[in-house]
């Protein structure tokens, strides 16, 4: 199975200042078809996840945009350009290229 | 409105096993892929399973193959998990979810609790 591999795990953000967090894996994510399937969600304490972002860099209806995402082949990153304290949560990548789809740990987003 | 209603909980001993339920409305079930998404105690979050449309493909993360079956009746708008030899690492909230690689809408249902412990 591919390994996602995301750091920081813990990341203590002053309100108003940007946030970066990044996801590798063990294999390339460029599926066959040319798409590359690195997708974010954000899970708020106490809540179901919700998708933020998906194939590396779409963001999805509903999603601010100081949310976005980049990257290529193992590398990608979710940054938030400046931390809301709606942003408080555990942030997940997930990879969807190949079987089974393969989450993060979760990188956990505080205010300090 | 879609909805994802799972079922199918509860406490179960080391060994035992349970089936898991998913309820299905306001989408054409048929027509998607699903998963089962587990989540342990103060843990991320682990894909157990993913099922094609027909039910015809089925993938599995490689802790839970042989013990896990994923499956679906279109007819009823259901998705299933029967889980056995079940073990305490099993213990999580599992949820019924329609995830989604691309551009279509992601759902999650809220969840259903699984305990293994003696």
């Amino acid at each position: 199975d591919v390994v996602m591999t995301q750091s920081p795990l813990s990341l203590p953000v002053t309100l108003g200042q940007p946030a970066s967090i990044s996801c590798r894996s063990s294999q390339s994510l460029v599926h066959s078809d040319g798409n590359t399937y690195l997708v974010w969600f954000q899970q708020r304490p106490g809540q179901s996840p919700r998708r933020l972002i998906y194939k590396v860099s779409n963001r999805d209806s509903g999603v601010p945009d100081r949310f976005s995402g980049s990257g290529s082949g193992t590398d990608f990153t979710l940054k938030i350009s400046r931390v809301e304290a709606e942003d408080v949560g555990v942030y997940y990548c997930m990879q969807g290229t190949h079987w089974p789809w393969t989450f993060g740990q979760g990188t956990k987003v505080e205010i300090k | 409105e879609v909805q994802l209603v799972e079922s199918g909980g509860g406490l179960v001993q080391p060994g035992g096993s349970l089936r898991l339920s998913c309820a299905a409305s306001g989408f054409t079930f048929s027509s998607f892929w699903m998963s089962w998404v587990r989540q342990a105690p103060g843990k991320g979050l682990e894909c157990v399973a993913n099922l094609k449309e027909d039910g015809s493909q089925k993938y599995y993360v490689e802790s839970v193959k042989g013990r896990f079956t994923i499956s679906r009746d279109n007819a009823k708008n259901s998705l299933f998990l029967q889980i056995s030899s079940l073990r305490a690492e099993d213990t999580a909230v599992y949820y019924c979810a329609r995830l989604a690689r691309g551009s279509a809408e992601v759902y999650w249902g809220q969840g259903t609790q699984v305990t293994v412990s003696s």
